[in-house]
């Protein structure tokens, strides 16, 4: 049973336009949620965070939109760039002894067109 | 500063075999997680510890798998006996508590069993 969802496997995004990337969770548990970035041969790179305590962060280019009603999340990149393709994973969090459990979404791959 | 270093980077092996594989978390982070990322399954945890202490093992698939950490800069993650169907990318994480919840990745180990 998969407690995270991306459900767009991929995405092609122009230069400079919004990249808009989605993820769905089912478990009001989770309280913290993250997005990472992935290039081929290396492991993931934390790229954003946000508490379920609040509904936007933002981080330069990056933005992470919470809306725990619909428990859904979203990552806006503003501009896109063509460093920006790459593979994006979302991960939800639930503290449990003193460590956050991530839970990982199957990931979305972002192709940025020049 | 050093990242979180896994070896190898690579191994093939033959069905039956063991193999170990290795991880140097970033020091001072005082949790350590094993995860493993396939097609089917996605990124999933395996165990993490604290303080070198295994917290939880739950996502251990199997007996065949084990995981130490004789000490706060080595861990280890073993198969015995191997099979085809752990054929994935192992990659080994740190965080520091208190110092927010993000989870720094190695470049992960590309196993491959035939």
């Amino acid at each position: 049973d998969q407690q995270v969802k991306q459900n767009s496997p991929s995405l092609s995004v122009q230069e400079g336009r919004i990249s808009i990337l989605n993820c769905d969770y089912t478990n009001s548990m989770f309280d913290y949620f993250l997005w990472y970035k992935k290039y081929p041969a290396e492991g993931p790179t934390f790229l954003i965070s946000i508490s379920s305590i609040k509904d936007k962060n933002e981080d330069g280019r990056f933005t992470v939109f919470l809306n725990k009603s619909a428990k859904h999340l979203s990552l806006h990149i503003v501009p896109s760039q063509p460093g920006d393709s790459a593979v994006y994973f979302c991960a939800a969090g639930r503290r449990f002894q003193g460590a956050q459990k991530l839970v990982f979404g199957q990931g979305t791959r972002l192709t940025i067109n020049p | 500063d050093a990242g979180v270093i896994q070896s190898p980077r690579h191994e093939v092996t033959e069905m039956g075999q063991e193999v170990t594989l290795r991880c140097k978390p970033i020091s001072g982070h005082d949790y350590l997680f094993w995860y493993r990322q396939t097609m089917m399954r996605g990124l999933e945890l395996l165990i993490y510890f604290n303080n070198n202490v295994p917290i939880d093992d739950s996502g251990m698939p199997e007996d065949r798998f084990s995981a130490k950490m004789p000490n706060a800069s080595f861990s280890t993650l073993k198969i015995q006996p191997s099979e085809p169907r752990d054929s994935a990318v192992y990659f080994c994480a740190s965080s520091l508590s208190g110092g927010g919840e993000t989870q720094y990745f190695g470049p992960g180990t590309r196993l491959l069993v035939l």
